[in-house]
């Protein structure tokens, strides 16, 4: 079965800091993985994706996530922290039928 | 493209009352999904459909839960009768079969007082 579990409930970090979101993943297969921000009362929208193809990810705002089959890991960096960045943060893996798994979040909370 | 519509935005209702929410797809998408998110729980997977189909209904949490997805451009997910303990934001998400991962609709706030 497919599952995966986000290391940190809360992060906190300083505005133009690095920025480290750990997601670990199991899946019986070869996944495809997922990280979504929640912005305070928002749906969940597309940070970026891995389906298979170049093991480092970019998406947008610059984050950017590294495929680790190895390690089974999935984390989430950015460079620099901003303050619009704040939010929580969700880590997916693929399931059947297009079904998504998704972790029990992390919250980034950023301070200037 | 408008995205994943859902209606209300905000629900309050007493308890015992007949709750409907609406979904309303991007036009194209035949996978659609309902989510229930809160505090305590995290976002709980209740209920996917493909093509008009539900697939698997195991995360509905009771039998005061059904969904239905009558066409391609609509669902509704309905608690009746409603009871504090549903107070939660249900979101709607749709995709296309052959494109990994999908698109939320904001979600509805229902709160059952």
């Amino acid at each position: 079965a497919q599952s995966v579990t986000q290391l940190d409930s809360h992060v906190s970090v300083s505005e133009g800091t690095p920025v480290l979101l750990r997601c670990n993943y199991s899946s019986s297969y070869s996944p495809s993985l997922f990280w979504y921000v929640q912005h305070p009362n928002k749906g969940l929208q597309l940070l970026l994706k891995y389906t298979s193809a170049a093991t480092l990810v970019k998406g947008i705002n610059g984050f950017e996530a590294e495929f680790k089959k190895s390690e089974t890991s999935f984390h989430l960096t950015k460079p620099s922290a901003h303050m619009s960045d704040a939010a929580e943060y969700f880590c997916a893996v693929s399931g059947g039928y297009n079904k998504l798994i998704f972790g029990a979040g992390t919250r980034l909370a950023v301070h200037p | 493209d408008a995205g994943v519509i859902q209606s209300p935005r905000h629900e309050v209702t007493e308890m015992g009352q007949e709750v409907t929410l609406r979904c309303k797809p991007i036009s194209g998408h035949n996978s659609l999904f309902w989510y229930r998110q809160t505090m305590m729980r995290g976002l709980e997977l209740l209920i996917y459909f493909n093509n008009n189909v539900p697939i698997d209904d195991s995360g509905m949490p009771e039998d005061r839960f059904s969904a239905k997805m009558p066409n391609a451009s609509f669902s509704t997910l309905k608690i009746q009768p409603s009871e504090p303990r549903d107070s939660a934001v249900y979101f709607c998400a749709s995709s296309r079969q052959d494109e990994n991962g999908y698109t939320f609709g904001s979600g509805t706030r229902l709160t059952v007082v």
